[in-house]
């Protein structure tokens, strides 16, 4: 089966640690995208990549990070200086020149105690 | 910003038709509209996407305004697995290959309720 995969589905972190979220897409897909969404809330961008080696910042990129040196796989990390990290985090790839139609993973909700 | 404009919520009783609004009065020529809905505590998921014409497929229907200025998904019959958050969304198409304007912006949208 194609698709995205999200590792946790649910994961619980420390005030003032890195914790890295994986995500995985086996669509052979070029583009890969991280989004946040907070409670009752649209979807924000935190990065994109369009090709491997290569990523850009989206609109809430402060205080995470994230690297794309396979084309299936594109993790992010949420640092310990971003300030409010409990949210639902996001994966998504698309393939580029198909109207950029997204296919999005389950999710990995990540809550900071 | 969104470029778009939703009611919050609406209501539908199942296996009745259902009609989400959407008003987008900037619409440029090479803006789609494309719909994603959210179940929920699941990624958001593609429903169809339209440039002029109305367009059907096996979930749904879109049925844009002249003008452009508005469009309208439409469900033929409301089941309780439609419920979600739909988002209405413009995409530029000529940024298909690249550019942080090619990416989609998703607003609030509308949680549809089903009603059994």
């Amino acid at each position: 089966d194609g698709g995205i995969t999200q590792s946790p589905k649910y994961l619980f972190r420390k005030e003032g640690q890195n914790v890295t979220l994986s995500c995985e897409q086996n669509l052979n897909h070029d583009a890969m995208y991280w989004y946040r969404q907070d409670p009752g809330q649209g979807l924000r961008l935190i990065y994109y990549s369009q090709i491997v080696n290569d990523f850009q910042k989206g609109d809430i990129a402060e205080g995470y990070s994230v690297s794309r040196e396979k084309k299936e796989s594109f993790p992010l990390t949420v640092t310990s200086a971003q300030k409010n990290p409990t949210a639902f985090y996001l994966c998504a790839s698309s393939v580029q020149g198909t109207y950029n139609e997204q296919f999005f993973g389950p999710g990995t909700r990540l809550t900071v105690l | 910003d969104a470029k778009t404009t939703q009611p919050n919520s609406m209501e539908s009783n199942e296996e009745e038709p259902v009609h989400l609004p959407c008003n987008h009065s900037t619409i440029s020529g090479t803006d789609y509209i494309h719909w994603y809905r959210q179940l929920p505590s699941q990624g958001p998921e593609y429903v169809i996407h339209g440039l002029t014409s109305n367009v059907n497929n096996r979930m749904a229907s879109l049925a844009i305004a002249e003008d452009r200025k508005s469009s309208t998904l439409i469900l033929h019959r409301a089941t309780l697995r439609d419920a979600a958050v739909y988002y209405c969304i413009l995409r530029d198409v000529r940024f298909d290959y690249g550019g942080s304007q090619g990416n989609l912006i998703f607003g609030k949208g509308t949680k549809l309720s089903v009603k059994p």
